[in-house]
């Protein structure tokens, strides 16, 4: 079965920072996998998501991540945080069939002025 | 617009009853799907439906039910038989197709005392 490693509960960066969150994802065949940004207490939103076009994938908001098969990994970055980025952010993966999405245990990333 | 409506927002429950969670959606999408979440365990799959009057069990389905009897509309039933059911439950639908992103509502926060 798939899962998702999310590395870091938690993520805090300055105003204007990189941001770099981890995704580690275990599949022996390149999955489809997708970030998705959560605020409090609403749904998910969807940031971006990867099905085996480029390896670079830009999303909303300024964010992109690159698929990296070799490393099993998907991490999402944006060269400049703003205060407005502070949520929770998931990345989830799914088999090539038609599989429901397994999300990771979410990274919380906090903005600091 | 079209979208997902979960209702209502926030529901109060005694412990020993049964309680409805609506899911409604006007995307006209084959998939619905039902996630808990709680903190710091990310979202967990409970049920979903890939067509009319079919579902399937995730992993957590234990002391829940749901039906699908139109394409637009995915109950959950959460059942007294449910040790832990306080949390925030997520309603999300997808054209059903490998590599579909899901699109989300807003939730359900369930507590129950």
């Amino acid at each position: 079965a798939q899962s998702v490693t999310q590395l870091g509960s938690h993520v805090s960066v300055s105003e204007g920072a990189l941001v770099l969150l981890r995704c580690n994802y275990s599949s022996s065949v390149p999955p489809y996998l997708f970030w998705y940004v959560q605020y409090p207490n609403q749904g998910l939103q969807l940031l971006l998501k990867y099905t085996s076009a480029a390896t670079l994938v830009k999303g909303i908001n300024g964010f992109e991540a690159e698929f990296k098969k070799s490393e099993t990994s998907f991490h999402l970055t944006k060269p400049s945080a703003h205060m407005s980025d502070a949520a929770e952010y998931f990345c989830a993966v799914s088999d090539p069939g038609n599989t429901p999405l397994v999300f990771g245990k979410g990274t919380r990333l906090s903005v600091i002025a | 617009d079209g979208g997902i409506t979960q209702s209502p927002k926030y529901l109060f429950r005694k412990e020993g009853q049964n309680v409805t969670l609506s899911c409604e959606q006007n995307l006209n999408h084959d998939a619905m799907y039902w996630y808990r979440q709680d903190p710091g365990q990310g979202l967990r799959l409970i049920y979903y439906s890939q067509i009319v009057n079919d579902f399937q069990k995730g992993d957590i389905a234990e002391g829940y039910s749901v039906s699908r009897e139109k394409k637009e509309s995915f109950p959950l039933t959460v059942t007294s038989a449910q040790k832990n059911p306080t949390a925030f439950y997520l309603c999300a639908s997808s054209q059903g197709q490998g590599g579909s992103p899901l699109h989300f509502g807003n939730g359900t926060r369930l507590t129950v005392t």
